[in-house]
């Protein structure tokens, strides 16, 4: 295990209803992400908090909503949703998201998002 | 425009045979560029990083090569096993700002 946690692992959503995803990290780390991942795509970061204040929102549409209550849990609550939206997100964290040095980001496993 | 090319899409070989990805990126200057495995179902893990002076770096049966005047990197693998099967995923972070550059991987294929 990474120490990086997501739940649910797998949803299925239809596009009039409200979800939640949680990911919880035991790392001590600084610096939290949302990625969105598609089939043969590159990983496209959604969010960034450093020390619970977003600092990267890249263009996400508002039926995406983060939240980060503190430093080891981040929320991506989800609403009206479209099919094009299923994808893999994947949460991941690392020490300190503004070091250029080079910081690894460790990984959870991902929430499989399908939506109807 | 910042972008990370890999090739192939994806490769099938026999368990035991070595194989080789590649990674060609346009990101300049940048700061380091690391190599992650993708298990079906699981996060990347990383595997090796590489700053810009680094020509090569192992880490067990894998090999991360790094050509800046090129701007290619490779990964090889070697004696595949049958746990190598997985995405193998090269990402780039720039030195100008801390967002990183991400390949779309090469899905390596291991068969018995």
């Amino acid at each position: 295990e990474t120490g990086v946690t997501q739940t649910p692992r797998h949803l299925v959503m239809g596009m009039t209803n409200k979800k939640s995803l949680k990911c919880e990290q035991h790392l001590g780390h600084n610096a939290m992400y949302w990625y969105k991942q598609s089939a043969k795509k590159p990983l496209e970061l959604m969010f960034v908090y450093n020390f619970k204040e977003q600092t990267e929102n890249n263009s996400v549409p508002s039926r995406f909503s983060p939240e980060c209550p503190n430093s080891s849990h981040l929320f991506l609550h989800l609403h009206t949703l479209q099919p094009e939206d299923s994808a893999l997100y994947l949460c991941a964290s690392s020490q300190d998201g503004i070091a250029p040095g080079g910081t690894e980001a460790f990984f959870g496993q991902g929430t499989r998002l399908t939506v109807v | 425009k910042n972008q990370v090319e890999q090739s192939p899409q994806s490769l099938i070989i026999l368990e035991g045979k070595n194989c080789t990805l590649q990674c060609n990126y346009t990101v300049s200057p940048f700061s380091n560029l690391r190599w992650y495995k993708q298990d079906t179902g699981r996060g990347p893990v990383s595997l090796t990083i590489m700053t810009f002076s680094e020509n090569t770096k192992s880490n067990g049966r894998y090999t991360a090569t790094l050509d800046a005047d090129t701007k290619q990197s490779s990964l090889h693998i070697t004696a595949s096993q049958l746990s190598d099967s997985a995405s193998y995923i090269c990402v780039v972070r720039p030195r100008s700002n801390y967002q990183l550059i991400w390949g779309a991987g090469t899905k390596l294929i291991i068969k018995p």
